[in-house]
């Protein structure tokens, strides 16, 4: 079974402040994704990375694909109160599979 | 903007009972999965449905599960004799080249 590792699973700040959450894992991934959810909703796709060193940007949003396809990390600049969610990331390892596996996720609060 | 509608919102059913979840995909999203999210547990996937049959399901996808396209738009999952620990949320998703989430239906069995 592969598994897939956020970090931190809570993180609390002020608004203004950057913050960077972490996803990795022992194998490599085909791709990966991260989404957001709300609660009681269902996941909202963010990005999906797929080449190894990939760097994308959202708005305030950077999501960064290791060079090994085996780690990701999403980073928010100047961070706001409607940020605030659940950061999920999902990962695939088998290009045929068509599946995820998600984290656990990591519950962003941020204050005002 | 498409979405991926899923009914009902809500459903509270008996321990032992069948459910039907359903789920109307973006019409033209070739793979549609299952997944389901215990109360405070990761996202977990289930199954994996392509070309009107499965092509892939998770250990939590036992006998007392099965999926459908019957008409070629509605997905179903059913749940055939329902225990306690099947209350979760359930999200059907589909895609093309990115995957879109529904709302998810709340099932509780009591």
């Amino acid at each position: 079974t592969q598994l897939l590792e956020q970090s931190p699973q809570f993180l609390s700040i002020q608004e203004g402040e950057n913050l960077t959450v972490y996803c990795n894992s022992s194998s490599v991934f085909s791709s990966l994704q991260w989404y957001r959810q709300e609660p009681g909703e269902g996941p909202v796709l963010l990005v999906t990375v797929v080449t190894g060193g990939e760097v994308k940007k959202l708005k305030r949003l950077t999501f960064q694909f290791g060079d090994a396809r085996k780690d990701s990390s999403l980073h928010i600049t100047a961070a706001q109160t409607g940020d605030t969610g659940l950061y999920l990331c999902a990962g695939d390892w088998d290009t045929n599979a068509g599946k995820s596996t998600f984290g656990d996720g990591t519950t962003l609060t941020v204050k005002p | 903007e498409p979405e991926v509608t899923q009914t009902p919102s809500h459903q509270v059913t008996q321990m032992g009972q069948e459910v039907i979840l359903r789920c109307v995909p973006i019409s033209n999203h070739l793979y549609f999965y299952w997944y389901r999210q215990i109360l405070g547990q990761k996202v977990e996937f289930l199954v994996s449905f392509y070309n009107n049959e499965i092509s892939e399901k998770s250990e939590i996808f036992d006998d007392q599960f099965s999926v459908e396209r019957p008409d070629g738009s509605n997905f179903t999952l059913k749940i055939r004799s329902t225990k306690l620990e099947d209350s979760a949320m359930y999200f059907c998703a589909g895609e093309d080249t990115e995957a879109f989430f529904g709302q998810g239906t709340r099932l509780t069995v009591v």
